[in-house]
């Protein structure tokens, strides 16, 4: 149980274009998602945190018209890199909750993202 | 600022042996900590959780321990296998409305068979 997916699992995409991501939870109501990226070698940094039917709350530094995160359902949320360029190459991972989860959080496998 | 960070980027075993892997933490207000295991080009996954309120929790192979008073927290694994070999990163959270994760630096382990 608590299955995360994302797709796709890897995406490059030319400097200027837009890209989507998408985050799943495959057998859970996901109340809560997060979302982060991941430099090599480095640690989870969080983007932003998106609830159901609502506004992402984006941490300080994330530029929200730049990433946009929908979280139009239970399941699904997705993250748009706007006029990516290649600063923006990196991995993201999206993690989701639910009411019986606690504050534990399940991730999703990751997107790796590279522009050109 | 608060936050989470590690006190060994490498560790390096022999299959078998057991394996110790710190954190400290600053934030005070911290009640809840959770370790995970990332493999190379996959997303964390979950190894064990534990609460202030305990020191000790105990998983399969797997045992964490919380040092409140000197706000530090480890992960034990034992008779450590290949495919321990990974990431593992602690994260805390302070409880509240609030369920963003902290996340620490990161310990890479090193299993030689």
């Amino acid at each position: 149980g608590a299955v995360v997916s994302q797709h796709p699992s890897w995406v490059i995409c030319k400097s200027g274009t837009s890209v989507k991501i998408e985050c799943r939870s495959l057998d859970f109501q996901a109340t809560t998602m997060f979302w982060y990226r991941q430099f090599p070698k480095q640690s989870l940094m969080l983007m932003a945190t998106s609830n159901e039917g609502s506004k992402a709350t984006y941490e300080q530094g994330v530029e929200k018209d730049k990433f946009l995160i929908n979280h139009a359902s239970l399941t699904l949320s997705t993250l748009t890199v706007t006029s990516a360029h290649p600063e923006d190459s990196s991995f993201y991972i999206c993690s989701a909750r639910d009411l019986t989860s606690g504050r534990k959080q399940y991730f999703g496998p990751g997107t790796r993202l590279t522009v050109t | 600022g608060e936050s989470v960070g590690l006190h060994l980027p490498t560790l390096s075993v022999q299959e078998g042996d057991n394996s110790i892997i710190n954190c400290a933490y600053s934030n005070s207000a911290s009640d809840y900590f959770i370790w995970y295991k990332q493999e190379s080009g996959k997303g964390p996954q979950f190894i064990i959780d534990i609460r202030s309120n305990m020191d000790k929790r105990q998983g399969q192979r797997v045992t964490v321990l919380l040092n409140k008073t000197v706000k530090h927290l480890s992960l034990q694994i034992a008779a450590t296998q290949p495919g321990d070999s990974a990431v593992y990163f602690c994260a805390e959270n302070s409880g509240g409305s609030n369920y963003k994760l902290t996340f620490g630096k990161g310990t890479l382990l090193t299993v030689n068979p």
